[in-house]
């Protein structure tokens, strides 16, 4: 148990819909970072926060955003979502910058 | 922007062999290179770390070694067990470049027979 914990675990939707997926990181974490999963793709950065503020964005669609809250949970939001969102999302968690990042155990999406 | 290759895609080897998984990568600014197994179902867990100042690390049956002039590093597991079977992923970053973002390669599927 790495110590990230993330919500949902699965979660199923429709085209277009919008989803929020969330992730509490590590006690004592203030950097915090999606990844997307995909067959295709592999993993994939997506973008990271640092107490409360955007650090860095890798490939992040505009139909997608996220934000931390001031107790340093983050949320990933989907909207118009189409079939090719589909994949695992992971939550990762570092104490500060260039440190270790410890996965959560990741949200399924799958879009019909 | 940093590009990391990872082979084999998969390996197999009979308990108590050892594996070996290589990677390359292309930003020659990297300094950080992490080892992640991820097993069925679960998020990819850090196996073993390096950092761009030494040239190789062990911890117990894992190794890692890096050569930053050839820009590639390497996961060495010994004395293989039925429970090192999964999927294990290279990455690299430039923590000090402005963005801590991992970029990882595609993965090694290991399979270690009993």
């Amino acid at each position: 148990d790495s110590g990230v914990t993330q919500t949902p675990k699965h979660l199923i939707t429709a085209t277009g819909q919008r989803v929020t997926l969330r992730c509490s990181p590590r006690s004592g974490d203030l950097s915090v970072y999606w990844y997307q999963q995909s067959l295709d793709q592999g993993l994939q950065f997506l973008i990271q926060y640092y107490n409360g503020e955007e650090r860095a964005k890798g490939n992040i669609l505009e139909r997608f955003s996220a934000q931390q809250f001031p107790d340093l949970h983050s949320e990933l939001n989907l909207s118009s979502l189409e079939l090719g969102d589909s994949a695992l999302y992971f939550c990762a968690s570092s104490v500060g910058s260039g440190e270790t990042q410890y996965f959560g155990p990741g949200t399924r999406l799958l879009v019909l | 922007g940093e590009n990391v290759e990872q082979h084999p895609s998969t390996l197999s080897v009979q308990e108590g062999d050892s594996a070996v998984i290589k990677c390359t990568y292309s930003d020659s600014a990297s300094n950080y290179f992490p080892w992640y197994k991820q097993e069925l179902g679960k998020g990819p867990q850090l196996i073993i770390d390096i950092r761009s100042n030494v040239g190789e690390k062990k911890d117990q049956r894992i190794a890692v070694t890096l050569n930053k002039t050839a820009k590639h590093f390497s996961l060495h597991i010994t004395e293989t067990q039925p429970e090192d079977s999964a999927v294990y992923f290279c990455a690299a970053s430039n923590p000090q470049g402005g963005s801590e973002k991992l970029v990882f390669g595609k993965g090694t599927k290991l399979t270690v027979n009993p």
